[in-house]
C-alpha cells in the first residue's frame, strides 16, 4: 500500500516554462513534507520542505504547495532550466525516528 | 564541511552470503538512516540510529541490522542474501532534530546472484 504517490513517471517541460509536479499521500499522520532531486549515480539531494501548519513554502525559483484537505502537494519551479532535468522524490514523515516515505518518483526533462 | 560517504560503489555477492556496507556521516550530524532502493522505485526506509541506538524501523526482517559508532559512521549489515535485496543501498545523515532535512551519499549499488 503506496503512502505516498508521484503518479506522473516523466513529464517534459520547455525551458524557461513553469514545472510542476504533484504528490498525494494517505497518511494523515504526516506533518512534514519534502522534495529531493536525485541525479544518475548520485544520492537524493534535499530542494525544499514544508510543515503541515503551513500551505506554502518558497525557496528561490522553487515553491511547494501543500492541500491538507486533498492530501496533496505540488512542487512548482520557474522558470525551468535544463539543469533542472533529473527525478524528483516525494518524501514524506511524521517526524522523530519514522524515517521518510518516498513516491516512486518523477522524472523531469527540460527541453532547450 | 565534509558530505555524507559510503564504502563500497559497487558490490556483487551471492544467495545466501552476508554483506556489510559502510557509511559516514556528514560532519556535525548525530542520526544516520539507511534506504533500500529497488529499480524504478523511491527509496524505502530500513532503521535509523541515533546516539548508537536504533531508535526507528521500517518493514525489514531482522536480517537487516545495523551499527552506529561513537563518531556517528555506520554500518549496515545483512545476512543471507536474497535476488529481492539487490538494489541501491543509500546512507542518509541529519542533526537529530525533529522534522529536520536528511542528506544522503551516493548510496551502494548491491546485486545479488
Amino acid at each position: 500500500d503506496q503512502q505516498v504517490k508521484q503518479n506522473s513517471p516523466s513529464l517534459s517541460v520547455q525551458e524557461g516554462r513553469i514545472s510542476i509536479l504533484n504528490c498525494d499521500y494517505t497518511n494523515s499522520m504526516f506533518d512534514y513534507f519534502l522534495w529531493y532531486k536525485k541525479y544518475p549515480a548520485e544520492g537524493p539531494t534535499f530542494l525544499i520542505s514544508i510543515s503541515s501548519i503551513k500551505d506554502k513554502n518558497e525557496d528561490g525559483r522553487f515553491t511547494v504547495f501543500l492541500n491538507k484537505s486533498a492530501k496533496h502537494l505540488s512542487l512548482h519551479i520557474v522558470p525551468s532550466q535544463p539543469g533542472d532535468s533529473a527525478v524528483y522524490f516525494c518524501a514524506a514523515t511524521r517526524g522523530g525516528a519514522d524515517g521518510l516515505t518516498f513516491g516512486k518518483g518523477t522524472h523531469l526533462i527540460i527541453q532547450p | 564541511e565534509t558530505g555524507v560517504t559510503q564504502s563500497p560503489t559497487h558490490l556483487i555477492k551471492t544467495r545466501g552470503q552476508q554483506v556489510t556496507l559502510r557509511c559516514s556521516s556528514q560532519s556535525g550530524h548525530n542520526t544516520v538512516s539507511w534506504y533500500q532502493q529497488a529499480l524504478g522505485q523511491g527509496p524505502q526506509f530500513i532503521f535509523q540510529y541515533y546516539r548508537e541506538e536504533e531508535n526507528g524501523r521500517g518493514n525489514f526482517p531482522p536480517r537487516f541490522s545495523g551499527l552506529q559508532f561513537p563518531n556517528y559512521s555506520s554500518e549496515l549489515n545483512v545476512n543471507a542474501l536474497e535476488l529481492d535485496d539487490s538494489a541501491l543501498y543509500l546512507c542518509a545523515s541529519s542533526d537529530g532534530k525533529l522534522l529536520s532535512e536528511q542528506y544522503f551519499g551516493p548510496g551502494t549499488r548491491l546485486t545479488v546472484t
